[in-house]
């Protein structure tokens, strides 16, 4: 099983709607959670971290955390042509590692 | 502020070659990451230096692989002899804090090509 697990997508969906992009992690003493997106030929940044159970908004962002199920999720509401780009899920490990995921590309068409 | 600054942008490089990969991080930054992206495997951490100094290596494929940090500003990793598998960009991120706390700010990274 991998550390971290995120579907490679693409996952389309149209300008205005919700984009979900989900992620699972196998080590459960994490406690530290990231988003980071990736635009093609460009460098990851970062974007949302979260570190409690539950939702965190920022903007059209919305992280939620579900460390009982070890399930990590990020929303993007009224989804722009913009944000067509590779999401990264990231997990610190119990190592102090950041492992990140493999990513899901996500395609907003117009 | 500048970034974090990576060179060279490119490499192509033949089998058997020395390639040496430079990191210049954001000043005052304590943490410095070296990552390794491909298709198949993702971002890979390689090794981590916190105040110049090797936390974690555990990530470095082989010994062909060697990194150093030799102050604050600068970091450089080394493959001798390089290896077409060893194709993938490589990059460098910084974190303000000590220790790794998943805040990284990553450099536009360095495409090697091993024929």
């Amino acid at each position: 099983q991998k550390e971290v697990e995120q579907n490679s997508g693409p996952l389309s969906v149209p300008e205005g709607a919700i984009a979900s992009l989900n992620c699972t992690y196998s080590d459960r003493v994490s406690q530290s959670f990231f988003w980071y997106r990736q635009y093609s030929g460009k460098s990851p940044e970062l974007i949302m971290s979260i570190y409690s159970n539950g939702d965190k908004e920022d903007g059209r962002f919305t992280a939620q955390l579900n460390k009982a199920s070890q399930y990590v999720s990020l929303l993007i509401r009224d989804s722009q042509p913009s944000d067509s780009a590779t999401y990264l899920c990231a997990v610190m490990s119990n190592t102090d590692k950041l492992i990140f995921g493999t990513g899901t590309r996500l395609q907003v068409f117009p | 502020d500048a970034g974090v600054i990576q060179s060279p942008r490119h490499e192509v490089t033949e089998m058997g070659q020395e390639v040496t990969l430079r990191c210049k991080p954001i000043s005052g930054h304590n943490s410095l990451f070296w990552y390794r992206q491909t298709m198949m495997r993702g971002l890979e951490l390689l090794i981590y230096f916190n105040n110049n100094v090797p936390i974690d290596d555990s990530g470095m494929p082989e010994d062909r692989f060697s990194a150093k940090m030799p102050n604050a500003s600068f970091s450089t990793l080394k493959i001798q002899p390089s290896e077409p598998r060893d194709s993938a960009v490589y990059f460098c991120a910084s974190s303000r804090r000590q220790g790794n706390t998943g805040e990284l700010f990553f450099g536009e990274g360095s495409r090697l090509t091993v024929l």
